[in-house]
């Protein structure tokens, strides 16, 4: 596709559970980032990979929280053990530039509810 | 970690009426991006800047890469209603990728 696509756009699951989150970046694109935004609130880091490894996961919260990109293209987000603080939009960008610096163009976000 | 203070946190204009925001912060940043949110959808691009001291426009917006690579701002001239949203500035640096806490920008018809 043209742009960057995340799937599921919602996702509501209970205290305890295990969810997936899932990017799709821009073709081409090497770099690709996590954020999370809570409400009223500006997004925060949380990974960047560029290409397979992750360049930098100094943002992710705690070890619940897990990101992998197998193939260097899409990436899943992992959250172990769900807790209701966890709820928020789960935001991913990709960019054509290395190093953490650049444009970014963002997806849509996934809004994860834990009950 | 580094921290961005953007102000104002919001602003109720007329249509047709400038606006100014801006962000600061105590670290210097390689990059400065602002950003649209529209609820519901993820951050849309602006304007990007990657020069202390670059003035760039992109139709009706300004934006300024602080000389001290701690600071920038947007303008918006001519204000629309389709300028409503929230506006972000994002500074990139040394390991760092900070966004500002948002201008939510109301338009009045």
């Amino acid at each position: 596709g043209a742009g960057v696509s995340q799937t599921p756009s919602n996702k509501v699951t209970e205290k305890g559970k295990y969810v997936e989150l899932r990017c799709d970046p821009i073709s081409g694109h090497t770099a690709l980032y996590w954020y999370r935004q809570s409400l009223g609130q500006g997004p925060e880091f949380l990974i960047y990979f560029q290409g397979t490894g992750a360049a930098d996961d100094s943002g992710l919260p705690n070890d619940r929280f897990f990101a992998v990109r197998p193939e260097g293209s899409v990436s899943t987000l992992k959250i172990q053990r769900t807790e209701r603080g966890d709820s928020a939009v789960y935001l991913c960008a990709s960019s054509s530039t290395s190093g953490g610096e650049g444009e970014q163009f963002f997806g849509p976000g996934t809004r994860l509810t834990v009950l | 970690g580094q921290q961005l203070n953007q102000s104002p946190q919001s602003m109720f204009i007329q249509e047709g009426e400038d606006v100014s925001m801006n962000c600061t912060s105590s670290s210097i940043f390689n990059t400065w991006l602002w950003y649209k949110q529209d609820p519901g959808e993820g951050p849309v691009l602006l304007i990007a800047l990657y020069k202390a001291g670059e003035l760039t426009s992109n139709g009706r917006l300004t934006a300024q890469f602080g000389i001290t690579r701690k600071d920038s701002f947007l303008n918006i001239s001519a204000s629309i209603p389709s300028d409503v949203g929230i506006y972000f500035c994002f500074g990139t640096g040394r390991r760092a990728l900070t966004f500002g806490s948002g201008t939510r920008l109301q338009v009045q018809p």
